[in-house]
């Protein structure tokens, strides 16, 4: 299994609601990413997980929250957004954060920020 | 600082026609890792190849095949005899270090169409 998948596939929310945005990969990969990619633009990083720890956040705002419960699992919980971080949030994860392995991405979550 | 360059913004061509994308990049660091992906329009990222700092050798995969020139920090991506499947946003990446892991600085893309 070579795959990351990332739910849901689109949300809508307003900015007064809250949801979360779930990554999962079972390739015993240790660590893994939040990217954010505006309408042509390139994806930023937001976030870096290394066994389960955060080791990198990219000064990104408390509205976004990242969580690792366990080393399969990424999630990304959304309070209180801005229309401007309507875009697309893509996960990847890689087998560790020391070395650049080929990081697998999943096909994204489109928000929409009303 | 690492930085990647993608001067071409769009590019159209000609189905069975040759492109080349271009890269140019910029790290003072002497390990580092060039990634080629392709975006299509559904937007999940198409990983399509991996070269390290160390690894100056041309590679060709079926139509794809890349340059990796140090001299000129340039990592450029041809496709030969284009299809209209070729049609999507192309980016570079460079990830610098050894212990950076895949944190990717991507260059603006590049989109190719590719018209029957």
């Amino acid at each position: 299994d070579t795959e990351v998948t990332q739910t849901p596939k689109h949300l809508v929310m307003g900015m007064t609601n809250k949801k979360s945005l779930k990554c999962e990969q079972h390739m015993g990969h240790r660590a893994m990413y939040w990217y954010k990619q505006k309408a042509k633009k390139p994806p930023e990083l937001m976030f870096v997980y290394s066994y389960e720890k955060l080791s990198i956040n990219e000064s990104v705002p408390s509205r976004f929250s990242p969580e690792c419960p366990n080393s399969s699992l990424l999630n990304l919980h959304l309070h209180a957004l801005q229309p401007e971080d309507s875009a697309l949030y893509l996960c990847a994860s890689s087998q560790d954060n020391r070395t650049p392995y080929r990081p697998f991405f999943g096909p994204g979550t489109r928000l929409t920020v009303l | 600082a690492q930085k990647v360059t993608q001067a071409q913004t769009e590019i159209s061509v000609v189905e069975k026609e040759d492109v080349t994308l271009d890269c140019v990049y910029e790290t003072r660091d002497t390990t580092y890792y060039l990634f080629w992906y392709k975006q299509p329009p559904s937007g999940e990222l198409v990983f399509l190849i991996r070269r390290n700092s160390f690894d100056e050798q041309n590679e060709i995969s079926g139509r794809y095949s890349w340059n990796f020139q140090k001299s000129t920090s340039s990592f450029n991506f041809t496709i030969t005899a284009s299809q209209v499947v070729d049609s999507a946003v192309y980016f570079c990446a460079l990830s610098v270090g050894e212990t950076s892991g895949s944190r990717l600085t991507f260059g603006e893309g590049t989109q190719l169409t590719v018209n029957p």
